[in-house]
């Protein structure tokens, strides 16, 4: 099945500097790259996603690349605020084209602290 | 409109006791997934049921382990004769998919923490 593995697993920044996280997946059939983020007690959040017929997407300060070839992707947070602490979750799916079901296989986590 | 709900928020129960943790998922979803989160860790799939179709329950841990979806609306976890270990975050997700893949979000409920003392 598929394994996603994600870097780091802590992560500090001042505010205002950028900052990076980066998955791998196992599972050349995976096509649906969602990135969550989940704040303390709180429930993920889907904040970006990207699938696998494009290589890059934006939305204002966070954007995602992909690398199909390279089987990676990352997560790019620039002008980084206090705001953006939170543990921060890739996951990789077949979406539906793939046989069987479509669940996510998330990474471990990422927590970032942006520091004032 | 609403999101998915869950069902108790918490959940502190003796070892050996049976569960059940409820998931309303957002309406006109068909799918609906179970995930569980243990301490520090990611999410961890579980069940996936889609429409009338055969649940997919490739990642349930154990025969302890089962799901019900009645009506393709809402659903219950049931955990039986439950172990320390089982203590975790369960996690309902739901989606509306189509061909191609467009509309494959998964949008989480708040989740059930369950302690097993």
């Amino acid at each position: 099945g598929e394994n996603v593995e994600q870097h780091p697993s802590t992560l500090s920044v001042q505010e205002g500097d950028s900052a990076v996280i980066k998955c791998t997946y196992s599972d050349s059939a995976s096509n649906y790259f969602p990135w969550y983020k989940q704040e303390l007690g709180k429930r993920p959040q889907l904040i970006i996603d990207i699938r696998s017929n494009v290589g890059e997407k934006k939305d204002q300060r966070i954007a995602v690349t992909l690398n199909k070839t390279a089987k990676h992707f990352s997560l790019h947070i620039t002008e980084t605020q206090p705001e953006d602490s939170a543990v921060y979750f890739c996951a990789a799916s077949m979406g539906y084209s793939g046989a069987g079901s479509y669940q996510l296989t998330f990474g471990k986590g990422t927590k970032l602290s942006v520091i004032p | 409109g609403a999101g998915v709900s869950q069902s108790p928020s918490n959940k502190v129960t003796e070892k050996g006791k049976d569960v059940e943790l409820r998931c309303d998922p957002i309406s006109g979803h068909t799918a609906l997934y179970w995930y569980r989160q243990s301490l520090g860790q990611g999410l961890e799939f579980l069940i996936y049921f889609q429409g009338n179709s055969a649940p997919d329950k490739s990642g349930l841990p154990s025969d302890r382990f089962s799901a019900e979806r009645t009506g393709g609306s809402v659903s219950t976890l049931t955990i039986q004769r439950t172990q320390q270990e089982d203590s975790a975050v369960y996690l309902c997700a739901s989606s509306t998919p189509e061909a191609g893949g467009i509309e494959d979000t998964q949008y989480f409920g708040p989740g059930t923490r369950l302690t097993v003392l």
